[in-house]
Order: structure tokens, then C-alpha cells, then sequence
């Protein structure tokens, strides 16, 4: 079975420091990787993914985030924070041999950057 | 502009009277899915489809129908809402899903809130 989670229910940040959401999965074999973000009142909004290659992947709004197959984790990170990135976020995975299996989310992170 | 549309955007109803939430989008996706979004609980799949007339139940597909008669369009019926169904509901697609490749990137409707008295 395949499973993701989000250790951290909330986390807060200083605005201008670094931030880290964690993700860790669970899945057979190799996985594939997302991150999602939902600002207030809004649908999901697609960041970033890990599909294969190099470990550390980059995507919008100045986010990246690091795939350790070691320690089965995908944490998103920021090198600075900006009030503007308040917001809930979410992890999602599938396993590479999992066919068309859908995506399984995480029960998401909310974000809080305060000025 | 591409997007996901979902209508109504905020519903309220009450028990056992049946109703309908329409998606639609407009860039030619394949795959398209369902979910329900509720505190603590993260985002749920209700029901998958991978292309016309091909659906599959998701995580939490009870008290839930869908219909996928053509691409673009992919609505969620409750035939009988109950108050557990009270929640925030989101539609989303994808290109598509291939055998065995990675899962494409989801384009998620602004979400409709549902409140069943």
C-alpha cells in the first residue's frame, strides 16, 4: 500500500528565513513525487515534482524540494520565507510499479510566515 | 485560458434531496478525479476516470456517483446527501495516466463547499 505523510500539522517561520515542510512515504519500489499548495479559497495549485533524476528538484515560486530514497523523504524547502507563501501544503506520491493507481495525498501542512 | 470550472462554487442542502456538482475543463485531459477535502484529513479520492466512459472508485467512493459521457466533463452525483457528506470538494485532470509511467501534473478546480443539513 502506499502512504504519505506530514509529520507537522503546522509549521511557522519568520519572514526572510528558511522554511522546511516534511514529507515521508511509503511506497514498493521507486516513487513518484509531488507537491501541491492551496492558498485560501483556491484550488490546489501544482509546485513541483520528482519523476527521476537528479535528487534535488526546483520549482515555482522559488521552491525546492530534496528525494532521499534512504530515508524515504521528499521535505520542501525555501531558502527564504515571504508572508505570501502562507498557505496549505500538500504531499502526494505514487509508486513507480503501482500502475495507474491514483496519487495519494497527505493530509497537508499549513504554513504560517509571519512578518 | 485553461482551467477546471466547478459549479455551484457553495451549496447548502438537505438530506436525501438528491443534486449534482459539474467539472469541466477545457484543455483536453484524459484523466480526471474527484476528491473531498475535510480538516485533519487531507484531500480523499471520491472517484477516477481515465477517459470516457471508463471510471473507477477512489478512497471514499460511497454515496457517490460520477458519469464521464464525454471528455470534458466529469460531474459528481450525491442521490441521497447525508450531513457526513458535508465538505469541500474539488475536481481535477491530467493529460493522462500511462501503463506503468509517471502520474502527470493535476489542474484542481477552485473547489465547491458543501454543507447537507
Amino acid at each position: 500500500a502506499q502512504s504519505v505523510a506530514q509529520p507537522e500539522d503546522q509549521v511557522n517561520v519568520a519572514e526572510g528565513n528558511p522554511l522546511t515542510v516534511k514529507c515521508t512515504y511509503s511506497v514498493s519500489g521507486n516513487p513518484y513525487l509531488f507537491w501541491y499548495v492551496q492558498y485560501p479559497n483556491r484550488g490546489l495549485q501544482f509546485l513541483l515534482k520528482y519523476i527521476t533524476g537528479d535528487n534535488l528538484v526546483k520549482g515555482s515560486y522559488g521552491f525546492e524540494a530534496e528525494f532521499n530514497k534512504s530515508q524515504t523523504s521528499f521535505h520542501l524547502k525555501k531558502p527564504s520565507a515571504l508572508v505570501s507563501d502562507s498557505a496549505l501544503y500538500f504531499c502526494a506520491v505514487r509508486g513507480r510499479f503501482s500502475g495507474n493507481t491514483p496519487l495519494v495525498f497527505g493530509k497537508g501542512t499549513r504554513l504560517s510566515v509571519i512578518a | 485560458e485553461a482551467q477546471v470550472t466547478q459549479n455551484p462554487r457553495y451549496l447548502i442542502t438537505v438530506t436525501g434531496k438528491k443534486l449534482t456538482v459539474t467539472c469541466s475543463q477545457n484543455m483536453n485531459h484524459e484523466y480526471m478525479s474527484w476528491y473531498r477535502q475535510d480538516p485533519g484529513l487531507g484531500l480523499r479520492q471520491i472517484y477516477y476516470s481515465m477517459n470516457v466512459e471508463v471510471t473507477d472508485k477512489g478512497d471514499v467512493p460511497e454515496g457517490y456517483k460520477v458519469s464521464r459521457k464525454e471528455k470534458r466533463n466529469f460531474p459528481l452525483i450525491l442521490e441521497s446527501p447525508s450531513p457526513n457528506q458535508t465538505s469541500l470538494y474539488f475536481c481535477a485532470s491530467s493529460l493522462r495516466v500511462l501503463a506503468g509511467g509517471p502520474p502527470d501534473t493535476q489542474y484542481f478546480g477552485p473547489g465547491t463547499r458543501l454543507t447537507v443539513l
